[in-house]
């Protein structure tokens, strides 16, 4: 069972707003990774990290920024808010030794009016 | 990098076997096949993943072709659990995955 935990589970908030949206590990795993699911889409990555201050960007340009400051963290922020924000964002992580086998938080709903 | 080619979707009678299709003709020697899954409303979720040799474990089976241009994940016996949307992945950059539009499995009683 995957011990990956994301908070809050649905956001509406207003254009404009700084957010954060959590992401926790309880696994030890090194690396870290943030997708991006537009309803009915594919999965984006935007962001991942290999280990405690260590963050890159992924293949899809994202206005959010993440930090990895302890092992087990690794929250997304987005300064502004947008309507182009609202989508479906979701947490994986996965261990050194296999690093392939991705487990997922089960997303946060985010809606920017 | 890399592609893979799914169908878009797929039906399976409920108890039946299903086999997913996956065209990877690009794929180069070191590339790992992945297969995740992922439920409505839910997370993706890791299925298998093989290199050369024919792999079961207790979700799935995954045959890959001996010139490693294709692969199949089979289900033994379907349920309507197993409706989701399945994904074929080989490597994207690094560790991370490049999941793509996958085959959309409908699961009927």
């Amino acid at each position: 069972e995957a011990d990956i935990y994301q908070t809050p589970r649905y956001l509406v908030i207003g254009t404009g707003k700084k957010i954060t949206l959590e992401c926790s590990q309880t696994m030890g795993h090194d690396k870290m990774y943030w997708y991006q699911q537009d309803p009915g889409m594919e999965l984006h990555l935007i962001h991942y990290s290999y280990g405690v201050n260590s963050t890159e960007k992924g293949d899809l340009s994202s206005e959010s920024t993440v930090s990895r400051i302890r092992t087990e963290h690794f929250p997304l922020t987005l300064e502004s808010a947008r309507p182009s924000h609202t989508s479906q964002y979701l947490c994986a992580s996965s261990a050194e030794i296999t690093p392939y086998e991705q487990y997922f938080g089960p997303g946060t709903r985010l809606t920017v009016t | 990098d890399a592609k893979t080619t799914q169908p878009n979707s797929m039906e399976s009678n409920e108890e039946e076997p299903v086999h997913l299709p996956c065209n990877h003709s690009t794929i180069s020697g070191t590339d790992y096949i992945h297969w995740y899954r992922q439920l409505p409303s839910q997370g993706p979720e890791y299925v298998i993943h093989g290199l050369t040799s024919n792999v079961n474990n207790r979700m799935a089976s995954l045959a890959i072709a001996e010139d490693r241009k294709s692969s199949t994940l089979i289900l033994h016996r379907a349920t309507l659990r197993d409706a989701a949307v399945y994904y074929c992945i080989l490597r994207y950059s690094g560790y991370a995955l490049n999941f793509g539009k996958g085959t959309s499995l409908l699961v009927t009683p």
